[in-house]
């Protein structure tokens, strides 16, 4: 079965710094990406995406992903993170169908100023 | 124009009551996912709907647990009975070109 790891529960950093959080998959196939971000008492948003194509993806707010087959990974980064990019992220798979996701346990992000 | 919207946006009962989750999709959206976030966890899976093809209850933790949709438009998702541990947010989800949108959830509380 797939499974996705987020390996840090919890990261902080400060205002201005760069940032990369950590996501894993195990599947057979390159299933779809995703990272979602989600702020206290609020639904989940889509930061970016990957289907197939360019291995560097843009998304909103600024951050990036990088797909590496090789490492099975989907790291989110952000060169400079401002204090309202604390929340918590999810990185999610498809694996193909457009069926259910299947999601990683999360990472809670907390920027000091 | 509007995303998916859920209510009540929180619901309090007391254990082996009955409860019932309300999801709007956004219209025009025919598949549509409801997920379970438990406090400090990622998002599980519960069911999916797509069109009129039978739902994927895979997810559905027991039979205390049911969902319906009709057609494309408006799902609940009720919890028969409920126990402490189905505490949790509920999340309801819709697709478009392979991406879900979710809305803001429904938080339960099972006291």
């Amino acid at each position: 079965a797939q499974s996705v790891t987020q390996p840090d529960i919890h990261i902080t950093v400060s205002e201005g710094a760069s940032l990369e959080l950590r996501c894993n998959y195990s599947y057979g196939a390159t299933p779809y990406l995703f990272w979602y971000v989600q702020s206290p008492g609020q639904g989940l948003q889509l930061l970016l995406k990957y289907f197939s194509g360019d291995t560097l993806v843009q998304g909103i707010k600024g951050f990036e992903a990088e797909f590496k087959r090789s490492q099975s990974s989907f790291n989110l980064r952000k060169p400079s993170v401002h204090w309202s990019d604390a929340a918590e992220y999810f990185c999610a798979v498809d694996a193909g169908g457009g069926n259910k996701l299947t999601f990683g346990t999360g990472t809670q992000l907390k920027v000091e100023l | 124009g509007a995303g998916v919207s859920q209510s009540p946006s929180n619901k309090v009962t007391e254990k082996g009551k009955d409860v019932e989750l309300r999801c709007d999709p956004i219209s025009g959206h025919t598949a549509l996912y409801w997920y379970r976030q438990r406090l400090g966890q990622g998002l599980e899976f519960l069911i999916y709907f797509q069109g009129n093809s039978a739902p994927d209850k895979s997810g559905l933790p027991s039979d205390r647990f049911s969902a319906e949709r009709t057609g494309e438009s408006v799902s609940t998702l009720t919890i028969q009975r409920t126990q402490q541990e189905d505490s949790a947010v509920y999340l309801c989800a819709c697709r478009q070109q392979e991406t879900q949108y979710f809305g803001p959830g429904t938080r339960l509380l099972v006291l």
